[in-house]
């Protein structure tokens, strides 16, 4: 099963631009995390969001979630080219199992 | 450094060979899992155990095999009878928690040759 769908597919913006990221789920849900992978490796937990919160920070990150529709936006500020990556939006299943969408693929040009 | 270490990082598997991918973490979690990527998909769950000695299926579990005989380690066996087993293959851990994220290792690509 695939809960979460995230859009755009790729994103491509020049360094210093703000990125943002969404990503639609499908049943109800304790939280929504966000994951970042470079290529060829792991992924990096970044940032969960409890179905009760609306809005999260971490550094330049932020997440926000509304319930009703559905959705999450992560958003990155300032993007580096470090930023390079690709992100995933994830939701927690019965069995504490996290359901992955099929990711952003973002490209920060510098 | 507490962490999860995936072995090896490359493996190449002949036609009709099983192959066996070694996961381990130091991080004191009950909860382990296996996830397989392919190109341009997400990530999807093959096996996952969330106490030593117990192990569920995921989503994709034909031609997949574990054992949990030990917290620390969580190996996957990839059989003869999975028919497209080249991906990427992502093992993770995290405690057993509502609100807590996944630790993942760094992956182990397989190629069929």
């Amino acid at each position: 099963s695939q809960q979460g769908e995230e859009d755009p597919q790729a994103l491509s913006i020049q360094e210093g631009e703000n990125a943002t990221m969404n990503c639609s789920y499908k049943t109800s849900i304790n939280n929504l995390q966000w994951y970042r992978q470079n290529s060829g490796r792991g992924l990096v937990h970044l940032i969960l969001i409890r179905s009760n919160e609306r809005e999260k920070h971490s550094g330049r990150l932020r997440v926000t979630l509304d319930t009703s529709k559905k959705s999450s936006s992560l958003l990155i500020t300032a993007s580096r080219a470090a930023d390079t990556a690709s992100y995933f939006c994830a939701t927690v299943e019965y069995g504490n199992k996290l359901v992955f969408g099929a990711g952003t693929i973002l490209r920060v040009k510098s | 450094d507490g962490g999860i270490t995936q072995s090896p990082k490359y493996l190449f598997r002949k036609e009709g060979q099983n192959v066996t991918l070694s996961c381990e973490q130091n991080l004191n979690h009950d909860a382990m899992y296996w996830y397989r990527q392919d190109p341009g998909q997400g990530l999807r769950l093959i096996y996952y155990s969330q106490i030593v000695n117990d192990f569920q299926k995921g989503d994709i579990a034909e031609g997949y095999s574990v054992s949990r005989e030990k917290k620390e380690s969580f190996p996957l066996t990839v059989t003869s009878a999975q028919k497209n087993p080249t991906a990427f293959y992502l093992c993770a851990s995290s405690i057993v928690a509502r609100d807590y994220g996944y630790t993942f290792g760094s992956g182990t690509r397989l190629t069929v040759v």
